[in-house]
């Protein structure tokens, strides 16, 4: 059964650290994985991968993929409190391609 | 606005009762999804269109869930004899035709539905 798993499951840190959140993957032919920032809200989108080892960057916001290990990061630097969100992973395969597969997400809270 | 928008972004009704929650989509978006999602989990997968064609059902959509997308533009979505577990966020998104698999899905702002 294919699955996302995301880590760790909560974090908490001080504002202008550097926190990675961790996503790994086992599914059957793969095609991108993507990050999202949910808030209160709906989730927005904020990158794609499909390549291993290209750093995609917005901001202080960048993510990169490990299509070997089957597993990406998302690295925040400097955070600020407006990052506390909670960051989800989710996974397009070949046999899903209209439907993502998600992981639970990580708890980001980011103190003053 | 030219976002998904959904509505009602709250919804709170008695067990028993049907409800029927609304999306519409990004103009050109021809794929359109509906998720729902629970405290501290992911969103789950529900039903997907592409125009008014419904290609995919999960096996979580019961037979008291029926999706509709009449003219491939706005998508309903009706929850008949509500039950206490169908309480969740139910979220709806679309995206572009792109090469499947390799466009992103843009999200509504949900409606929160409660069942007493």
């Amino acid at each position: 059964e294919d699955k996302v798993v995301q880590s760790p499951l909560s974090l908490v840190v001080h504002e202008g650290d550097t926190v990675t959140l961790n996503c790994s993957y086992e599914v059957t032919n793969f095609r991108s994985l993507l990050w999202y920032k949910q808030e209160k809200k709906a989730p927005t989108f904020l990158f794609m991968l499909t390549s291993s080892g290209i750093e995609k960057k917005s901001g202080r916001l960048s993510s990169i993929l490990d299509k070997k290990e089957l597993f990406s990061i998302l690295n925040i630097t400097a955070t600020q409190t407006g990052d506390s969100a909670v960051y989800l992973c989710a996974v397009h395969t070949q046999y899903s391609n209209y439907q993502l597969i998600w992981g639970a997400g990580t708890k980001l809270i980011i103190k003053p | 606005d030219t976002g998904v928008s959904q509505d009602p972004r709250h919804k709170i009704t008695k067990r028993g009762q049907n409800v029927t929650f609304r999306c519409d989509p990004i103009s050109e978006h021809n794929r359109l999804y509906w998720y729902r999602q629970t405290l501290g989990q992911g969103p789950e997968f529900l039903t997907y269109f592409q125009n008014e064609a419904q290609l995919e059902k999960s096996r979580l959509l019961s037979d008291r869930f029926s999706a509709e997308r009449p003219k491939g533009s706005f998508s309903t979505l009706e929850i008949q004899r509500t039950e206490q577990g169908d309480s969740a966020m139910y979220l709806c998104a679309s995206s572009t035709p792109g090469l499947a698999g390799l466009n992103e899905q843009f999200f509504g702002p949900g409606t929160r539905l409660t069942v007493l």
